[in-house]
């Protein structure tokens, strides 16, 4: 069984530009989840899907950034425009069932955004 | 005070030796608990999880809840140059995971 991915694994772009991340959770996995890692910082929570609605978005920074999951399969977190401030990782992870139960988190490898 | 929170390490201890990391949460609500391993570059790992009071063991790992000092452990047994990583503790927070920091664990053959 594939595990989570997520394309691109880097990604270098300019202060003011465009970026958009994709993620493929694992099949089957209703809950997608959005986190990021800033040098030095610990991973923090950005997002949380069930299927294709957003169920909690409490960790998203601010407007510049909209992550979309559009037939409930794999999601896109966009950054426009992008500042020096969202350079880190940013991981996807999945899980099967929906709610709040004691379901495990899978990671995705991540993809390493870097703002110059 | 940070949610979760981890000695960044390093810890380091010799090949064969029990290592031990140690983590601790202030949402006394909190049910559900995990460790992840995370290589350098490479994505968090879950080995570990624990939702009651007590010891849960799952081959060299064990991990350690409690609850009432809201503390949770990993002890690694009879510990691997392998398992030089950086270990995460997260707890899950209505549906989210909350991370520590993260502790180094370094085993020195």
């Amino acid at each position: 069984e594939a595990g989570v991915t997520q394309f691109p694994s880097h990604s270098v772009i300019e202060k003011g530009q465009t970026v958009t991340l994709r993620c493929d959770p694992i099949s089957g996995h209703d809950n997608l989840y959005w986190y990021r890692r800033v040098m030095g910082k610990e991973i923090k929570f950005l997002l949380h899907f069930v299927k294709e609605s957003k169920q909690d978005e409490s960790g998203m920074p601010n407007n510049r950034f909209l992550a979309e999951r559009t037939g409930g399969t794999y999601s896109t977190l966009k950054v426009q425009p992008a500042e020096l401030e969202d350079s880190g990782v940013y991981f996807c992870a999945s899980s099967e069932q929906p709610g709040q139960g004691d379901n495990e988190q899978f990671f995705g490898p991540g993809t390493r955004l870097t703002v110059l | 005070q940070k949610e979760v929170e981890q000695n960044s390490g390093p810890l380091s201890v010799p090949e064969g030796a029990i290592a031990s990391l140690n983590c601790t949460y202030s949402d006394r609500g909190s049910q559900s608990f995990f460790w992840y391993r995370q290589y350098s570059g490479k994505s968090p790992e879950l080995i570990m999880s624990i939702y009651s009071n007590g010891d849960k063991e799952d081959g060299r790992f064990t991990a350690q809840l409690n609850k009432a000092s809201q503390y949770v452990s990993l002890l690694i047994r009879d510990s691997q140059p392998s398992d030089s990583a950086t270990y995460l503790c997260a707890v899950k927070n209505t549906g989210k995971l909350i991370f520590g920091q993260g502790t180094t664990l370094q085993v020195k053959p």
